[in-house]
């Protein structure tokens, strides 16, 4: 069965800072990966995909994602955070448990919080 | 855009009761799901849906049940609700599996 981490439960970053994610994921093909964020009290909110292809993604709001095979990484960067970015980012993996829809395995969620 | 809405956003039941839990998407999707969000164990999938009357069991459907009559409808009923029930409920579509899910607002259900 597929399974995701995300090894930092609490991460706190300073406004402006640069801000890395990260995601490991266990499945034995080709995954389908997402990363969702949740605000206070709201639903979730996808930012962005990876399917196939270019193995860097790029979401909204001005974050990316770098596919890494050889490491089952799947991590998130934006280059300079805002406080408006604080959230839940929970990494999500799709990947099939034999036809249909199967749903989304999602990794426990990493709580960001943003200093001034 | 699509829209997932979910019938409340906070209910408190108490125990022994019949809770039903709806949820109403609008973009024609074939999918739809049902998760459990608590705390420092993330989303977990109770049931999912692929097609109006098809049900499939996800992680954790023990005290759970689905009814999905209509397209666009997809009910999470628990029979007889306990406090270890209490959680945020969240509802989702998605048009396939290689699409994304769209989630609902979320329903915060506390039994007493």
């Amino acid at each position: 069965a597929q399974s995701v981490t995300q090894p930092d439960i609490h991460i706190t970053v300073s406004e402006g800072a640069s801000l890395e994610l990260r995601c490991n994921y266990s499945y034995g093909a080709t995954p389908y990966l997402f990363w969702y964020v949740q605000s206070p009290g709201q639903g979730l909110q996808l930012l962005l995909k990876y399917f196939s292809g270019d193995t860097l993604v790029q979401g909204i709001k001005g974050f990316e994602a770098e596919f890494k095979r050889s490491q089952s990484s799947f991590n998130l960067r934006k280059p300079s955070v805002h406080w408006s970015d604080a959230a839940e980012y929970f990494c999500a993996v799709g990947a099939g448990r034999g036809g249909g829809a199967d749903g989304l395995t999602f990794g426990k969620g990493t709580h960001l919080i943003i200093q001034p | 855009d699509v829209k997932v809405t979910q019938s409340s956003r906070y209910l408190v039941k108490r125990t022994g009761e019949k809770v039903f839990l709806e949820c109403v998407q609008d973009m024609d999707h074939e999918n739809m799901f049902w998760y459990r969000q608590d705390p420092g164990l993330g989303l977990r999938l109770i049931y999912f849906s692929y097609d109006v009357k098809m049900k499939e069991k996800g992680d954790i459907p023990e005290g759970y049940s689905v009814s999905r009559e209509k397209k666009e409808r997809f009910s999470l009923i628990l029979e007889s609700a306990s406090t270890n029930q209490t959680s945020m409920y969240l509802c989702a579509s998605s048009l396939g599996i290689t699409t994304e899910a769209f989630f609902g607002q979320g329903t915060r259900l506390t039994v007493v």
